[in-house]
């Protein structure tokens, strides 16, 4: 089976741009999550959707926006880019069972903001 | 709100040799799931172990094992007969049962480098 997979992996932009990146999850998981990962902060949550539809959300700025079509796959928008915003993005999918659940993670989309 | 906390930013071990990663975490929920991550140069973030709260046994994968102690809120993770492959920053995560809770909340994590 293959595993979640994200593009770009990597994405240079400018202050005040806007950026979307992309999450296909694994074949079959209905739940995919974002993460923020920086040296200074560690890991953290963005937020999650399930079914098309936002399930929780971390503690970021609305410049912080995201979506699910109906095959799952998910992209993330970060509008109005600023320096701290450079980061690692990494996505994680799930079959959405809070009961059962284990993430599975992509390998990252690397964002540097100048 | 739940946390968790890895108190060694960094550790070392020689191959062939056992090593243990510490993590706390503090929560009020009684039902949960705890979970150790590796992250290796690559950056592709990859399950190693998990442990579900209402088990009393302790989880085991192959070399890599924990040492829950529900009552003391630690989830201490155990590499056995080292490996250079094992080298990497490990991170101990947590996330509440219910629905409402599917985030995970990740330590800082522990960078561990295996020496030949």
């Amino acid at each position: 089976k293959a595993g979640v997979t994200q593009t770009p992996r990597y994405l240079i932009k400018t202050r005040g741009q806007q950026v979307t990146l992309s999450c296909s999850p694994i074949s079959g998981h209905r739940s995919v999550s974002w993460y923020q990962q920086t040296p200074g902060q560690g890991l953290q949550f963005l937020f999650e959707y399930f079914s098309e539809t936002q399930r929780n959300k971390g503690n970021f700025p609305g410049r912080f926006s995201g979506r699910q079509f109906s095959n799952s796959r998910s992209e993330m928008n970060v509008s109005t880019l600023e320096l701290g915003d450079s980061a690692l993005y990494l996505c994680a999918s799930s079959l959405g069972d809070p009961n059962t659940d284990t993430q599975y993670f992509g390998p990252g989309t690397r964002l540097t903001v100048l | 709100a739940q946390t968790v906390t890895q108190s060694q930013p960094e550790m070392s071990v020689q191959e062939a040799e056992t090593v243990t990663l510490s993590c706390t975490y503090d929560t009020s929920e009684s039902d949960y799931y705890l979970f150790w991550y590796k992250q290796p140069p690559s950056r592709q973030m990859i399950l190693v172990i998990r442990q579900e709260a209402y088990k009393q046994q302790n989880a085991t994968e192959n070399r890599f094992s924990v040492n829950f102690q529900k009552a003391a809120k630690s989830f201490s993770l155990k590499i056995s007969d080292s490996q250079l492959g094992d080298a990497a920053m490990y991170f101990c995560a947590y996330r509440r049962s219910d629905q409402a809770g599917t985030a995970l909340i990740f330590g800082k994590g522990t960078t561990l480098s295996v020496s030949s």
